[in-house]
């Protein structure tokens, strides 16, 4: 059975840095484009980051781009998302999904991060 | 990387049929047969409704049916049932492996 198990949420100061983990099984890992989508309290889906199958490939939303860093490890089954210079804005729950026939069937059940002083 | 154009919310009644638009461009919905649908239930995570703008994963009811003119895709739910008041996203691939999401539909079962 596939799962998705996301980890590292928390509160942290504006400013400060949070890695998100998700470890993935039930699946060959690395046959799959992983994303990152989060979803701010109240307010709608955001998609985030995704990795290629390899990781030689990855793309951010502009709102984070330049902050966030996504990276797997095929080996170890997870993926990852680095996040810097974290703002109130990037309050959210955060889900990390697998990609197949360009949408998202299985998710995490997500990891609330919140940015707050 | 602008949002998808939803209408914030639907409304109908039992048996009826609601359709929710999702507005984009020619560089994400008007470029690439890759819309889709989810369906969210508060507190719970993103369902998977649609994906290639009609095709319904195993499970999903054929209520629920996606189509796609233009720069623009929608979702039908016919025959409404009250659990289907949920709200609803619409997603497109816009280029390599990037994604937009729609802002979001609330559907209301009156």
């Amino acid at each position: 059975q596939v799962q998705l198990v996301e980890s590292g949420g928390g509160v942290v100061q504006p400013g400060g840095s949070l890695r998100l983990s998700c470890a993935a099984s039930g699946f060959t890992f690395s046959d799959f484009v992983m994303h990152w989508v989060r979803q701010a309290p109240g307010k709608g889906l955001e998609w985030v980051a995704v990795i290629s199958y390899a990781g030689s490939e990855r793309y951010y939303a502009d709102s984070v781009k330049g902050r966030f860093t996504i990276s797997r490890d095929n080996s170890k089954n997870t993926l990852d998302l680095q996040m810097n210079s974290l703002r109130a804005e990037d309050t959210a729950v955060y889900y990390c999904a697998r990609e197949a026939s360009n949408s998202w069937y299985w998710w995490g059940q997500g990891t609330l991060v919140t940015v707050s002083s | 990387q602008s949002a998808l154009t939803q209408p914030r919310s639907v409304s109908g009644s039992p048996g009826q049929s609601v359709t929710i638009s999702c507005t984009g461009t020619s560089s994400d919905v008007g470029g690439y047969n890759y819309v889709s649908w989810y369906q969210q239930h508060p507190g719970k995570v993103p369902k998977l409704l649609i994906y290639d703008v009609t095709k319904r994963p195993s499970g999903v009811p054929d209520r629920f049916s996606g189509s796609k003119s233009g720069n623009t895709a929608s979702l039908t739910i016919s025959g409404l049932q009250a659990a289907d008041e949920a709200d609803y996203y619409c997603c497109s691939n816009a280029g390599s492996y990037i994604y937009v999401f729609g802002t979001g539909t609330k559907v209301t079962v009156l």
